[in-house]
């Protein structure tokens, strides 16, 4: 059982349009982070969130965690071709040790 | 440029071979991991190290011994792997155990043929 999903999987979209993705759980999480991965390289730290309700904004991604603290959003203005890349979420649920990552976004922006 | 320095970045080994591989951070963290990541799926854990300790093993196969030489260094002995290993194995560092962040190396791609 996957406890942490991500929708969509694949997202091909054009320069200059607004996505989102989203990191859902049924189980709450002490906090969540999200990462970006492009190929042949490992995961890099985007942000992370703690309290529930939480937003953050980097540059034009905006990440906001639910108030119960049991799912993430991430949206992204204006797409660029460098926004091209595997998008995973992650986090310890509450009362485990274990780390795990999201199922992942995998998403590419055309130019 | 990641802080944390994975060697080698590609391996490839037959079956019988022993190979290592060797993961470096400086930032000071106290906690390191391992992950196996396969083509198109999120990484997977398979060790933590917690003050040079192993503290976490997640059923990994003894084919894989991870060991920390000291708080910098972690390192993956692989011997004996079969062809279902081929992946990206990754490193990864926290400032205490389960602290997150995590800073990633770039990896090491393996493939066992």
């Amino acid at each position: 059982t996957q406890l942490l999903e991500q929708s969509p999987q694949f997202l091909s979209i054009q320069e200059g349009e607004n996505l989102t993705v989203y990191c859902n759980s049924s189980s709450v999480f002490s906090s969540l982070q999200w990462y970006r991965q492009e190929p042949g390289e490992g995961p890099v730290l985007l942000v992370t969130v703690v309290t529930g309700g939480e937003v953050k904004k980097l540059k034009r991604l905006t990440f906001q965690f639910g108030d119960a603290r049991k799912d993430s959003s991430l949206h992204i203005t204006a797409a660029q071709p460098g926004d091209t890349g595997l998008y995973l979420c992650a986090g310890v649920k509450k009362g485990t040790y274990k780390y795990i990552f999201g199922t992942g976004t995998r998403l590419k922006v055309l130019a | 440029d990641t802080e944390v320095t994975q060697t080698p970045k590609h391996l490839v080994m037959g079956m019988t071979n022993k190979k290592s591989l060797k993961c470096e951070q400086h930032m000071g963290h106290r906690a390191m991991y391992w992950y196996k990541q396969k083509a198109k799926k999120p990484p997977e854990l398979m060790f933590v190290y917690s003050y040079e300790k192993l503290s976490i093993n997640e059923s990994v196969p003894s084919r894989f011994s991870p060991e920390c030489p000291n708080s910098s260094l972690l390192n993956l002995h692989l011997h004996a792997l079969q062809p279902e290993d081929s992946a990206l194995y990754l490193c990864a560092s926290s400032q205490e155990s389960w602290e997150q962040p995590q800073h990633f190396g770039d990896g090491t791609r393996l493939s066992i043929l």
